[in-house]
């Protein structure tokens, strides 16, 4: 496709239950971030790919939190044993350029909820 | 600890009029501004953005300035149209690894 595509688009998981989040980004963007957006508030970040090296995990909020990207280009953020603060909604975001200054394209979002 | 702040959690601006949006931050090292756009149940769309090497950049009615010593970010949109009516953050990065995001200022365009 032409932009960077999420799915699901909306999930709802029971608390404690595990989650997989799927990002696939414009083909042949290196850089790859992943960003929590709580509601009323700015995204967040969580986590930066360059292709398939995770350069900066820094904004995963526990170790309940994993993200890999083994290609270099689909990326999977999985959340284990899932609690309410952990609804919001999940932006992915790629890039073209490795250290240059320019824009990231957003996907439109997994909006979790746990219940 | 926000490093990247809009104050103005909304505006409203007639049609036609000027829309200023306002961003401060607080780390003098970051290198790189953008302003975005979102729309309900979208992500966020890109706008503009602006290197900390210079203090204006435009691109049709929308201009961004930055005042480094103020470490201040302005969005001006002129002429403001009701399409323009969404969610506008600022954004600023450090070595392009990760963007620091402000809370957003929800823009309202009267017809």
């Amino acid at each position: 496709g032409a932009g960077v595509s999420q799915s699901p688009r909306y999930k709802v998981a029971k608390r404690g239950q595990d989650v997989a989040l799927r990002c696939d980004p414009i083909s042949g963007h290196v850089s790859l971030f992943w960003y929590q957006q709580a509601l009323g508030q700015g995204p967040e970040f969580l986590t930066y790919f360059q292709n398939e090296a995770q350069l900066d995990k820094s904004g995963l909020p526990s170790d309940r939190f994993f993200a890999e990207r083994p290609e270099g280009s689909v990326s999977t953020l999985k959340i284990q044993r899932t609690q309410q603060e952990d609804s919001a909604v999940y932006l992915c975001a790629s890039s073209l350029a490795r250290q240059a200054n320019t824009e990231a394209f957003f996907g439109q979002g997994t909006r979790l909820t746990v219940v | 600890d926000q490093q990247v702040k809009q104050n103005s959690p909304s505006l409203s601006v007639q049609e036609g009029r000027i829309s200023i949006l306002n961003c401060d931050y607080t780390n003098s090292m970051f290198d790189y501004f953008l302003w975005y756009k979102k729309y309900p149940a979208e992500g966020p769309t890109f706008l503009i953005s602006i290197s900390s090497i210079k203090d204006k950049n435009e691109d049709g009615r929308f201009t961004v300035f930055l005042n480094k010593s103020a470490k201040h970010l302005s969005l001006h949109i002129v002429p403001s149209q009701p399409g323009d009516s969404a969610v506008y953050f600022c954004a600023a990065s450090l070595n392009f690894n990760k963007f620091y995001f402000g809370s957003g200022t929800k823009l309202n365009v009267k017809p």
